[in-house]
């Protein structure tokens, strides 16, 4: 079945840092990718997404590319700032799947002054 | 713009009570689901509905009833609560279009807590 893997956290960086947060994942057919952020006390927000292979999404100063040879979509942000601290969810939605998302176990940023 | 509003925030129970956590949004929007958010586990899915009358098991839905008599309201019910059932639970809504792309709109969470 679909499944989505992200690295372990906690992340913890310095202001200004560079951030990936590794994402792999597996599925047939072509599912859509996604990076959803939860800040503390609230509930999940999509950050940005990527319908189909080599498409980039990007917001905010974050950026993911959608890898299909690789199964990736890992996430990056050239400088990162302490209000980016959150909890980073990497989800995808299959190919037939309307509307079900598949999220990976999440990853804890921690970005320090 | 009240979005999705969840209650209540925080829930203690014993084991073997029963209790519905509330979902209602104002968007119209026709797809709305229940998750679950555990440590190390992320988000699983536990029932979803695509329209008014219309609900479907997700992941884990074991525990679990739902029912959707109106578009706004989506109510998740637990008859006999577990310890295994602590968590923390999110409704998510999403426009047709927008649960085809995957745009979901997440309430602030529910806390459970079985005792």
């Amino acid at each position: 079945g679909n499944s989505v893997t992200q690295m372990e956290g906690p992340v913890t960086l310095s202001e200004e840092a560079f951030l990936t947060i590794n994402c792999t994942y597996t599925a047939t057919g072509y599912p859509s990718l996604f990076w959803y952020v939860q800040y503390p006390g609230e509930g999940l927000q999509l950050l940005l997404k990527a319908t189909k292979a080599d498409d980039k999404g990007s917001n905010k100063g974050f950026e993911a590319t959608y890898r299909k040879e690789t199964t990736s979509f890992h996430l990056e942000k050239g400088s990162v700032q302490v209000s980016d601290s959150a909890v980073y969810f990497c989800a995808l939605r299959g190919s037939s799947n309307t509307g079900k998302l598949i999220f990976g176990q999440g990853t804890t940023l921690q970005v320090k002054p | 713009n009240a979005g999705v509003t969840q209650t209540p925030k925080f829930q203690v129970l014993k084991t073997g009570q029963s209790m519905t956590l509330q979902c209602a949004q104002d968007m119209n929007h026709e797809y709305m689901s229940w998750y679950r958010q555990d440590p190390g586990m992320g988000l699983r899915l536990i029932h979803y509905s695509v329209g008014a009358g219309i609900t479907d098991q997700g992941e884990v839905p074991n525990g679990y009833n739902v029912s959707r008599s109106t578009t706004e309201d989506f109510p998740l019910r637990l008859l006999s609560a577990a310890p295994s059932q602590t968590s923390v639970y999110f409704c998510a809504s999403s426009s047709g279009q927008g649960a085809n792309t995957g745009e979901l709109f997440f309430g602030e969470g529910s806390r459970l807590t079985v005792l």
